[in-house]
């Protein structure tokens, strides 16, 4: 069984300026992978960042890095040099390629909104 | 384009009328996922296939809903007897084999009036 859980229903930050959005996870997989996914308004998920939970690198994508804490089960999305096109719901997921873990758990998500 | 399509986006219904979603998935991925999203929540897991084969329900589908892939193409989920409790935006997603990450489709939203 996986649960991810997201315990900021919603945060700001200005433009330019550097968020961290915050997720914890439990699964008992030993091979797992997370991901940070993009929602924004009446519009569709889009993937945003992955990690490998056998990786110890953390990801980066561009403005868009993670700080994966496998121990602590954390996995936290950085987003640096905020854009007024990053405001969106994230929704941080696990996923697993064993048994009922096939499909991606999501979180509840966390509104973000870049103010000019 | 080449991206998850799902058809009709929006879909008004009165209570007890039966509907049908479509999703076509991303061409050569052989898995293809079904989510439910209401409002200010995460999507959550309907059902999966691999193929043509349904491999997976989750208990959120009762036995009013109902999947299914043909030739393990396009799919369908038909909601029969409608309830309010249904109202919300289906999510079908599909990831080729081998890889973990899914891409979504822009959904269909549904209304039980």
């Amino acid at each position: 069984a996986q649960t991810v859980t997201q315990s900021q229903p919603e945060m700001s930050v200005q433009e330019a300026e550097t968020v961290t959005l915050s997720c914890t996870y439990d699964t008992s997989e030993s091979n797992y992978y997370l991901f940070w996914y993009k929602q924004p308004p009446s519009r569709q998920m889009i993937l945003v960042i992955r990690q490998e939970a056998y990786k110890q690198q953390n990801a980066t994508e561009n403005r868009f890095s993670v700080n994966f804490q496998k121990a602590a089960k954390s996995f936290s999305l950085k987003i640096s040099d905020s854009q007024l096109g990053d405001t969106a719901m994230y929704f941080c997921a696990s996923g697993a390629f064993s048994g009922s873990a096939r499909q991606l758990t999501f979180g509840s998500g966390t509104q973000l909104t870049v103010l000019p | 384009d080449t991206g998850v399509s799902q058809n009709p986006r929006h879909k008004i219904t009165k209570r007890g009328q039966n509907v049908t979603f479509r999703c076509d998935p991303i061409s050569e991925h052989n898995r293809l996922y079904w989510y439910r999203q209401t409002l200010g929540q995460g999507p959550e897991f309907l059902t999966y296939f691999q193929n043509e084969a349904q491999l997976e329900k989750s208990r959120l589908l009762s036995d009013r809903f109902s999947a299914e892939r043909p030739k393990g193409s396009f799919s369908t989920l038909e909601i029969q007897r409608t309830e309010q409790g249904d109202s919300a935006m289906y999510l079908c997603a599909s990831s080729i084999g081998g890889k973990m990450e899914a891409f979504f489709g822009q959904g269909t939203r549904l209304t039980v009036v």
